[in-house]
């Protein structure tokens, strides 16, 4: 059975930075392209960043410059680095993956960004 | 960055047919885009319902499907149900990044 884990969201001043994290039980983060999508309060989904399993990153226009997508291969992680939080950055983050049959998401980490 | 629009709500008779549309502001979506459907249920993660434009996962009901019309994708239901009302987002590729189109809720009444 798949499980992605989130963990690392809190309450964070505008301004600081957090540390996502999704660990993966029975499927391997590196051999598939994994996401980190936020949903803001009653809002939808919104796409942030992916990392391919060659290593390709890809950023929201929203958080480019500001967020960092890595994975620790031996540990199976998925990473989100968060700096320069914004009062729009406040959301329940998913990690995510897709693509042919596959289809799994975490159960999401609230990060809400306020002073 | 594109922009993905998408009916934002929609209403269907039970056992009616309904089609929600996804569109790129960057032109016509093509099978290149990669189209997903996702379904949201009220505080449950999204969940694939089609993948690659027209590809069904084996929880997809039958009575979704997915296609290219008009320059759009597109998500036909036929023969809703009640268990169909809930929130719906494509997701489209454009070169190795995602967006999300804002999403439509599906009523069925």
């Amino acid at each position: 059975e798949v499980q992605l884990v989130e963990s690392g969201g809190g309450l964070v001043q505008p301004g600081g930075s957090l540390r996502l994290s999704c660990a993966a039980s029975g499927f391997t983060v590196s051999s598939n392209y994994v996401s980190w999508v936020r949903q803001a309060p009653g809002k939808g989904l919104e796409w942030v960043s992916v990392i391919y399993s060659g290593g390709n990153t890809y950023y929201a226009d929203s958080v480019k410059g500001r967020f960092t997508i890595s994975r620790d291969n031996s540990k199976n992680t998925l990473f989100l680095q968060m700096n320069s939080l914004r009062a729009e950055d406040t959301a329940v983050y998913f990690c995510a993956s897709w693509g042919g049959t596959r289809d799994y998401w975490g159960q999401g980490t609230l990060v809400t960004v306020s002073s | 960055q594109a922009v993905v629009t998408q009916e934002p709500s929609l209403t269907v008779s039970p056992g009616g047919t309904v089609t929600l549309t996804c569109g790129s502001s960057t032109g016509a979506v093509t099978s290149g885009h990669y189209p997903y459907w996702f379904q949201q249920k009220a505080g449950q993660a999204p969940r694939t319902l089609i993948y690659d434009t027209t590809n069904k996962h084996s929880w997809t009901p039958a009575r979704f499907s997915g296609s290219l019309l008009g320059g759009k994708a597109a998500l036909t239901l036929s023969g809703a149900q009640p268990e169909d009302e809930a929130e719906y987002y494509c997701l489209l590729s454009y070169s190795g990044a995602w967006v999300f189109g804002g999403g439509t809720k599906l009523t069925v009444l």
